[in-house]
């Protein structure tokens, strides 16, 4: 159990345009959803935190306009990168936890997000 | 932020070598985590850790929560090639609550290299 999807694993956009990334728990009703970006060979760096039906609570230095947090449903949440830029090219990875083990995060595979 | 130190950042052992890396910090932590994180894809959750003074084992790995509750440490027994990958700890703070409540602290990673 705990299985969490992600879609796209990669996309390739053009500067300026905006990309939609989803994250699914696929057996699972996810409490609270988490965003992160990771640079190679770093450590995850927490975007945001969000829980269904309320606004994403962003961490400090992430603008909020520019990546955009849908928590829709308990299984569902949606990044969107506004307007992307090259320097917002990055593996993003999402994570999700659950009621019965809330410090316990099952991550997505990942997406790879490059801006051209 | 937070930070976890974890050490050592790197490790290049011979297959079939035990395998030891640890996580330390100035503050109290209620829940360790640790997680492998193979190129091009999310951590995966390899063990999880709630008590102070907890040994837990999955097969070849062992980790334990330090008594003071501000480390932990992760063994890999008889190591093979498909343990490569990246290490990472990650602990919820015992006093994180409001939006804080669920957000996980990261460690630097320990980047293991197995050669057969």
């Amino acid at each position: 159990g705990a299985v969490v999807s992600q879609h796209p694993s990669r996309v390739i956009c053009k500067s300026g345009t905006s990309v939609k990334i989803e994250c699914r728990s696929l057996d699972f009703q996810a409490t609270t959803m988490f965003w992160y970006r990771q640079f190679p060979k770093q450590s995850l760096m927490l975007m945001a935190t969000s829980n269904e039906g309320s606004k994403a609570t962003y961490e400090q230095g992430v603008e909020k306009d520019k990546f955009l947090i849908n928590h829709a449903s308990l299984t569902l949440s949606t990044l969107t990168v506004t307007s992307a830029h090259p320097e917002d090219s990055s593996f993003y990875i999402c994570s999700a936890s659950r009621d019965r083990s809330p410090y316990e995060q099952y991550f997505g595979p990942g997406t790879r997000l490059t801006v051209t | 932020g937070q930070q976890l130190n974890q050490s050592p950042q790197s490790m290049f052992i011979q297959e079939g070598e035990d395998v030891s890396m640890n996580c330390t910090s100035s503050s109290i932590f209620n829940t360790w985590l640790w997680y492998k994180q193979d190129p091009g894809e999310g951590p995966v959750l390899l063990i999880a850790l709630y008590k102070a003074g907890e040994l837990t084992s999955n097969g070849r790995l062992t980790a334990q929560f330090g008594i003071t509750r501000k480390d932990s440490f992760l063994n890999i027994s008889a190591s093979i090639p498909s343990d490569v990958g990246i290490y990472f700890c990650a602990g919820h703070l015992s006093n994180a609550g409001g939006t804080s409540y669920g957000k996980l602290t990261f460690g630097q990673g320990t980047i293991l290299t197995v050669h057969p």
